[in-house]
């Protein structure tokens, strides 16, 4: 069976930095290319970042380009996400998504439960 | 690059069958057969139900059917039920390398 757990949400102060992590299980995780989406209180979903399964190519939104980083631990079936200088408008629940084929195309089949980020003094 | 564009309610009774559209540009939903649909329920992760346009996951009722059409793709719900009910997001591969989603649809069964 497929699990993705989330974990490193909180609150954080504006320009403080976070570090967010997704624990992979029951595929091989590194054949897969990883993504992560969020969700702003009561709004839309939004891409954030998606990562090849090798780890060797990312890919931004450029809401978050130039602050954000992803990346893979692949011998400990982990996926992150660094987010650096965050701003009120970063707060959301942020979920990581296995993609199903590809690396940005085909869309995500397995979900995390998410995990809350807030931005706020 | 804005949000797919997706109507904010659709609204159908048990038994009937609604569509929801997503519309985008040439360079992202009309451009690839890259369109994915989610189902999400309140407090709950998204779930994928369409991927590729048309591809239906293992699990995934076949109420649920997907189609394009130039710029604007559509799913649709057929013999609709209570337990649809639920906010529905299109998703698509863009020309520079980016996703897209769109802005959500709620979906209520009267």
């Amino acid at each position: 069976e497929v699990q993705l757990l989330e974990s490193g949400g909180g609150l954080v102060q504006p320009g403080g930095s976070l570090r967010l992590s997704c624990a992979a299980s029951g595929f091989t995780f590194s054949s897969y290319a990883m993504t992560w989406v969020r969700q702003a209180p009561g709004k839309g979903l939004e891409w954030v970042s998606s990562i090849r399964g090798s780890g060797g190519t990312t890919y931004y939104a450029d809401s978050v380009k130039g602050r954000f980083t992803i990346s893979r631990d692949n011998s400990k079936n982990t996926l992150y996400l660094q987010m650096n200088t965050l701003r009120a408008e970063d707060t959301a629940v942020y979920y990581c998504a296995k993609v199903v084929r590809g690396i940005l195309s085909s869309g995500n089949d397995y979900w995390g439960q998410g995990t809350l980020v807030t931005v706020s003094s | 690059q804005s949000a797919l564009t997706q109507p904010a309610s659709v609204s159908g009774s048990p038994g009937q069958s609604i569509t929801i559209s997503c519309t985008g540009t040439s360079s992202d939903v009309g451009g690839y057969d890259y369109v994915s649909w989610y189902q999400q329920h309140p407090g709950k992760a998204p779930k994928l139900m369409i991927y590729e346009v048309s591809n239906r996951p293992s699990g995934v009722s076949n109420r649920f059917s997907g189609s394009k059409s130039g710029n604007t793709a559509s799913l649709t719900i057929s013999g609709l039920q209570a337990e649809d009910e639920a906010d529905y997001y299109c998703r698509s591969y863009t020309s520079s390398s980016t996703v897209l989603f769109g802005g959500g649809t709620k979906v209520t069964v009267l």
